[in-house]
């Protein structure tokens, strides 16, 4: 079974600043992707950025990163240079590359408040 | 534009009830998926179907059933609606051969209340 932790229920960050989103992940699956997600006051969900985890590099998205540690089993979202848009949930997801139906596990999820 | 579209944005319901969930996909996915959402819990995976008719239970199926009849549509069901359902309920779909890279297309969500 797969579990995702977000240990930050809320983070505050100053505009312009960058911000650094907690993520861990247990499964025993050695073929995986890493998602996360950003879903506004809206409700709509919104892809950000993947990481597979046979990739060497860590990904980019233009504002935001995300720092792999495969070892410590992390893969922490990296958002520079903050903006007020930015205010949101986020959440941190895994899908096992052993099943084709593709069953995204979630974390709790982060809110995020970026102050002027 | 891609799309997955369901059909409310706010339902208020009776305890009791039976309740209907509809989401479409116009993306010839073959995977639909129905969480819902609670404050501290994440999402939690209701059903999933990876093909018409085909179905499977989730994390949390209980009280609940869903039905894929076409490719493109996905229902979930409340059989008699209890207020510990009252939710945000989101609709999904994925690719098979593509989720690894793209993950899931989400619709804008349900706010289901249930008095």
């Amino acid at each position: 079974a797969q579990k995702i932790t977000q240990t930050q229920p809320g983070m505050f960050v100053q505009e312009k600043e960058a911000v650094t989103l907690d993520c861990t992940y247990d499964t025993s699956d050695p073929s995986y992707g890493l998602f996360w997600y950003k879903q506004p006051s809206s409700g709509e969900m919104i892809f950000l950025i993947y990481q597979g985890s046979y990739d060497q590099q860590n990904a980019t998205e233009g504002r935001y990163s995300l720092n792999f540690q495969k070892a410590r089993k992390s893969a922490n979202l990296v958002i520079s240079a903050s903006q007020l848009g930015d205010s949101a949930m986020y959440f941190c997801a895994m899908v096992p590359g052993g099943t084709s139906y593709g069953k995204l596990t979630f974390g709790q999820g982060t809110i995020l408040t970026v102050h002027p | 534009d891609v799309k997955v579209t369901q059909s409310s944005r706010y339902l208020v319901k009776r305890t009791g009830e039976k309740v209907f969930l509809e989401c479409v996909q116009d993306m010839d996915h073959e995977n639909m998926f129905w969480y819902r959402q609670d404050p501290g819990l994440g999402l939690r995976l209701i059903y999933f179907s990876y093909d018409v008719k085909m179905k499977e239970k989730g994390d949390i199926p209980e009280g609940y059933s869903v039905s894929r009849e076409k490719k493109e549509r996905f229902s979930l069901i409340l059989e008699s609606a209890s207020t510990n359902q009252t939710s945000m309920y989101l609709c999904a779909s994925s690719s098979s051969y593509r989720v690894l890279v793209y993950g899931y297309t989400f619709g804008s969500g349900t706010r289901l209340t249930v008095v």
